[in-house]
């Protein structure tokens, strides 16, 4: 049990459909971050929120839309994704300000047809 | 930008064999380092961290790691693996100063066979 939960775990969607990941962590961190990992590359760091604002977009497409309601949520709203947007999505928590110990969740499986 | 680079994508071991896995970063900077491993099915977790101080650093399960900052590097080794470390395994570098975010590699399988 990492204290960072995220569902779902997996989800298959159509590139016209609209769905949501969202992550929960109980840790008591006021950090949580997005990231997407592919196969053979590098975690993509996508979203950073401090205390609910986000303070970092790395040029992430629209497609991916974060929302942060407080500490201790953080969703990933999907839509007219493509195909090359399958990958593990993991969430993650840290304390603020970030000391490089991140809290990870097992991730969402998302598969786009 | 700074990057971390792990040139072994798959590394394949007999229990007992001893591992080192490197890891290079590219920043001039001073830096924080970190290993994080993820086992099969698991979420991905700390596996030690080097702030400063000893550069030889240990982290759980017999791992250790050594920093040699000439070489901008930061190996990971196990003197004797056993299966259970069959796991991915990443490197990551965190600029000290304002932005403070982790940078990963794009990590290395390790495979230990029984």
């Amino acid at each position: 049990e990492t204290g960072v939960t995220q569902t779902p775990r997996h989800l298959v969607m159509g590139m016209t459909n609209k769905k949501s990941l969202k992550c929960e962590q109980h840790l008591g961190h006021n950090a949580m971050y997005w990231y997407k990992q592919s196969a053979k590359k590098p975690l993509e760091l996508m979203f950073v929120y401090n205390f609910k604002e986000q303070t970092e977009n790395n040029s992430v497409p629209s497609r991916f839309s974060p929302e942060c309601p407080n500490s201790s949520h953080l969703f990933l709203h999907l839509h007219t994704l493509q195909p090359e947007d399958s990958a593990l999505y993991l969430c993650a928590s840290s304390q603020d300000p970030p000391n490089g110990e991140l809290f990870f969740g097992e991730g969402s499986r998302l598969t786009v047809l | 930008a700074q990057s971390v680079s792990q040139h072994n994508h798959h590394v394949i071991l007999s229990e007992a064999a001893s591992l080192e896995l490197g890891c290079n970063y590219s920043y001039g900077g001073t830096v924080n380092l970190f290993w994080y491993v993820q086992y099969p099915g698991q979420h991905l977790q700390l596996l030690l961290k080097y702030f400063s101080g000893d550069p030889l650093v240990k982290g759980i399960k017999g791992f250790e790691a050594e920093f040699i900052k000439s070489k901008f590097s930061f190996n990971l080794r196990k003197p004797s693996v056993q299966w259970s470390d069959t796991a991915e395994y990443f490197c990551a570098v965190m600029l000290s100063g304002s932005a403070r975010q982790l940078t990963f590699g794009s990590g290395t399988q390790l495979t230990v066979l029984p």
